[in-house]
């Protein structure tokens, strides 16, 4: 099993491109989430989803939008790209939540993402 | 808003020492409180996790103390080697938010030979 993966592993856009970031999983999650990663901020979550075709909002999701139209895929897309989101991003999936229990989260390798 | 904070930001130990991250929480909704540990170019992984039923978990190495009513939890590595140098994050969650974390900020321990 590869587990989680995301693609690219680097990139770099100018101000004002867009972009897609890819997320899979071989696990048959039901659970994926998309995070950021700056340097003295921890993970902070973006947008996640609970199940094939749904999307929600997380802690920091303006500027970016997210799509799950297949279970084991979670798309970020950033319309309009900003330095301010130069960042490491991670993708994470996890089972779904049985009652009275919590799950450990997956993550990929990250996409390091650079606006200029 | 930083719902889960931790400290220290950078930690330095000898081979053998004792590496201590503390983190508070303010949410007292938040039930369960996993650490993750991350190595440079690698995604987070769980290292281990607590509820607050529990004062103490242990795995190997690596314990966790929890206060409930200080809202308070800290791991405490023993024996500290250097394949332990990784950046470690708390993280806390509450039942109803669908396994949804909140991290703390994130402290980077070096362990010396």
């Amino acid at each position: 099993n590869a587990g989680v993966t995301q693609t690219p592993k680097f990139r770099v856009l100018k101000t004002g491109q867009s972009m897609t970031l890819l997320c899979a999983q071989d696990m048959n999650h039901e659970y994926m989430y998309w995070y950021r990663q700056d340097p003295g901020m921890g993970l902070r979550l973006i947008h996640y989803s609970v199940g094939e075709g749904t999307t929600a909002k997380g802690e920091v999701p303006d500027g970016y939008n997210v799509s799950r139209l297949k279970k084991q895929n979670f798309l970020l897309g950033l319309e309009s790209a900003a330095p301010s989101q130069t960042s490491v991003y991670f993708c994470a999936s996890s089972y779904s939540l049985a009652e009275g229990s919590y799950n450990e989260q997956f993550f990929g390798p990250g996409t390091r993402l650079t606006v200029l | 808003q930083q719902q889960v904070k931790q400290s220290p930001q950078s930690l330095i130990v000898q081979k053998g020492g004792i590496s201590i991250i503390n983190c508070a929480y303010e949410n007292t909704a938040f039930d369960y409180f996993p650490w993750y540990q991350q190595f440079p170019g690698k995604g987070p992984a769980l290292l281990i996790a607590i509820r607050p039923d529990v004062s103490e978990k242990k795995e190997g190495r690596f314990t966790i103390s929890f206060n409930k009513s200080a809202k308070q939890f800290s791991l405490h590595i023993m024996d500290s080697q250097p394949g332990d140098s990784a950046t470690y994050f708390c993280a806390a969650s509450k039942e109803t938010s669908g396994s949804r974390l909140t991290f703390g900020e994130g402290t980077q321990l070096t362990v010396n030979p």
